[in-house]
């Protein structure tokens, strides 16, 4: 079975200062992972997605991921946080690759603000 | 390309009463995914279709239905409405099945009240 623990519901953090979400993952298989953002009343948008490639995943808007597979992480991290970054975080793990199914296991999700 | 688009932004029903929500895949996308996000939680997933068949379903009762057509749209129907129905019900696309390797593209959302 697959899914994902946030370890932060909150995190708040100075504008230009460094930010980290922190997630851990649980999957019987090599798993896909994926951080999606959502700002208030909007839907979903993929930041970056780890498939087994680099673990280094580099996103959009300056946000990357580690993939971690001896501690079973995938922290978000951004050198310099924007007023714009302000929004819910989802850290995301799929049904494994080849299987019939797609279906995504999402964290509780972590509220991130950005102080100026 | 065209994104996911929901239909309506948001609706206000009776309980008891049955709703229809409507999503059109993003271009080129031949399953959908719908998903509810209660208040305060992360999305939590109802069912998948791929090429109009169900094949896949999270822990929902059966009033929560739904249907793929030829153009790879979809409807999400949800009967005998309840209090705890009340959230926001995202749709979801993306090319093939079996782990979702190119990601998923979310619509906006609808977001349903229940009185």
């Amino acid at each position: 079975a697959q899914s994902v623990t946030q370890l932060d519901s909150h995190v708040s953090v100075s504008e230009g200062t460094p930010v980290l979400l922190r997630c851990n993952y649980s999957s019987s298989y090599s798993p896909s992972l994926f951080w999606y953002v959502q700002h208030p009343n909007k839907g979903l948008q993929l930041l970056l997605k780890y498939t087994s490639a680099a673990t280094l995943v580099k996103g959009i808007n300056g946000f990357e991921a580690e993939f971690k597979k001896s501690e079973t992480s995938f922290h978000l991290t951004k050198p310099s946080a924007h007023m714009s970054d302000a929004a819910e975080y989802f850290c995301v793990v799929s049904d494994p690759w080849g299987s019939t199914l797609g279906r995504l296991y999402f964290g509780r999700g972590t509220q991130l603000t950005v102080w100026p | 390309e065209t994104g996911v688009t929901q239909s309506p932004t948001h609706l206000i029903k009776t309980r008891g009463q049955q709703v229809t929500l409507r999503c059109s895949s993003q271009s080129g996308h031949n399953t959908v995914s719908w998903y509810q996000q209660a208040l305060g939680q992360g999305p939590q997933f109802i069912f998948q279709y791929y090429r109009e068949e169900e094949n896949g379903r999270g822990n929902f009762p059966p009033r929560f239905s739904g249907l793929q057509f030829p153009n790879y749209s979809s409807e999400l129907n949800v009967n005998a409405l309840e209090l705890d129905d009340s959230a926001l019900y995202l749709c979801a696309s993306t090319q093939g099945t079996g782990g979702a390797p190119y990601g998923y593209t979310f619509g906006s959302g609808t977001r349903l009240t229940v009185v």
